[in-house]
């Protein structure tokens, strides 16, 4: 079956620190990939998404991801986080009609 | 304003007894679907629906009905709830299904 999978369930970064959440995917053929960010007791909402064309995607809050069509991989990146990122991060992708997610990653961020 | 809504939003109950977590979106959208959210788990896609009176399985429907019967609901029916059932809930929508998804406030169950 198609999976979406996240490399890292927990990470903790100090302010101005450099944020990298791997995402990696089983898709064999077209991909719609997308990030979403889960504040604390709030529902998911939308990071970024890639459906094709330039493979660096640009997306909220100072967020990039790059689809690396050869390493099946979509990671997140940030320059320099804040304490206010402090969320859990879902990979997700696109199987036919229905949406498949990763595990998440917590971020926390030390102020 | 553009939005999912989940009721309830907290639900206690036992086994056995049938329940229904209702999920209305007034986008027009044509894609909605259920998920369930659990530690270390994240999403897992109960159900979903391309248009009214079409629903197809997800990665875990068993033990979950849904109905569209109109565009802009789409239920969520325990009939007969189990333990196994306590978790995080989210409705969500969206124009497509390649479209990026609105998702609900979640809807929290637990099943003694």
């Amino acid at each position: 079956a198609q999976s979406v999978s996240q490399h890292n369930h927990h990470v903790i970064l100090s302010e101005a620190a450099s944020l990298e959440l791997g995402c990696n995917y089983s898709y064999g053929g077209t991909v719609n990939l997308f990030w979403y960010v889960q504040y604390p007791g709030q529902h998911l909402q939308l990071l970024l998404k890639y459906f094709s064309g330039d493979p660096l995607v640009k997306g909220i809050k100072g967020f990039e991801a790059e689809f690396i069509k050869s390493k099946f991989s979509f990671n997140l990146r940030k320059p320099s986080v804040q304490w206010s990122d402090t969320a859990e991060y879902f990979c997700a992708g696109r199987d036919n009609n229905d949406m498949r997610f990763g595990a998440g990653t917590r971020l926390t961020v030390k102020p | 304003e553009a939005q999912v809504t989940q009721n309830p939003r907290y639900l206690i109950t036992v086994t056995g007894k049938k329940l229904t977590v209702t999920c209305s979106q007034n986008m027009n959208h044509e894609y909605m679907s259920w998920y369930r959210q659990d530690p270390g788990l994240g999403l897992r896609q109960i159900y979903y629906s391309m248009n009214v009176e079409v629903t197809d399985k997800g990665d875990v429907p068993e033990g979950y009905k849904v109905s569209r019967k109109e565009k802009r609901n789409f239920p969520l029916i325990l009939e007969s709830p189990s333990p196994n059932q306590t978790s995080l809930y989210f409705c969500a929508s969206s124009l497509w299904p390649n479209q990026p998804q609105h998702f609900g406030d979640g809807t929290r169950l637990s099943i003694l």
